[in-house]
């Protein structure tokens, strides 16, 4: 199974300050055809996940232009230009390129 | 709007069953992979199962700790995916959500969750 693993485990952020957080894979999520299927979700606190980014950094549909993902082969990056109330939960990055699909242990985001 | 809305979490004993239900609006879920991920109190996501649109084949795959105790099925009638758990452990014990794929290598849909506990 591909392992991810999320660093830091826990990140207290200003207000209005930016925040970056790391995955990182256990082999290379690029598939044959190219693509790397590499997505991060966000939980809020008692809310289900949310798609955040896909591919690397293409951002799902409302989501914030603070937001933004980059990366390749396995070494992979969120971040949030300036961070805001509403952004405080967990991020997960999760790779759908091969099952079993597999999650970071997550990253919680707190104000400091 | 596709929306997924899951039901069928309960408290159930060790070594019960439950099924869950995910029904789904807006599409037919036939036509896209869909997955079941749980998550345990206090803990983070772990993906159990994986149903393959039809189109693609219709097969299903299951993690190892829930292979052979998890079966995942759907009826087109109702438009609803299904989760069938027997031989259930207390490590099962989990908020239990349905997602699908619309987006191509991506889960962008997610439903509510439903909580399965079990214990004696």
């Amino acid at each position: 199974d591909i392992v991810l693993t999320q660093t830091p485990l826990s990140s207290p952020v200003t207000l209005g300050q930016p925040a970056s957080f790391s995955c990182r894979s256990s082999q290379s999520l690029e598939q044959n055809d190219g693509n790397t299927l590499l997505t991060w979700l966000q939980q809020r606190p008692g809310q289900p996940p949310r798609l955040l980014i896909h591919r690397i950094s293409n951002r799902f549909s409302g989501v914030p232009d603070r937001f933004s993902g980059s990366g390749a082969g396995t070494d992979f990056t969120l971040k949030i230009s300036r961070v805001e109330a509403e952004d405080v939960g967990v991020y997960y990055c999760m790779q759908v390129t091969q099952f079993p699909y597999t999650f970071g242990q997550g990253t919680k985001l707190e104000i400091k | 709007e596709v929306q997924l809305v899951e039901s069928g979490g309960d408290l159930v004993k060790p070594g019960g069953s439950l099924r869950l239900s995910c029904a789904v609006s807006g599409f037919t879920f036939s036509n896209a992979w869909m997955t079941w991920v749980r998550q345990a109190p206090g803990k983070g996501l772990e993906c159990v199962g994986l149903s393959i649109s039809k189109p693609d084949g219709g097969t299903t795959h299951y993690t190892a700790p829930v292979k052979g105790r998890f079966t995942i099925s759907g009826d087109d009638s109702k438009n609803t995916l299904y989760l069938q758990m027997s031989s259930l452990k207390t490590e099962d014990t989990a908020v239990y959500y349905c997602a699908m794929s619309l987006l191509p290598g991506a889960f962008d849909i997610w439903g509510q969750g439903t909580t399965v506990t079990v214990s004696a």
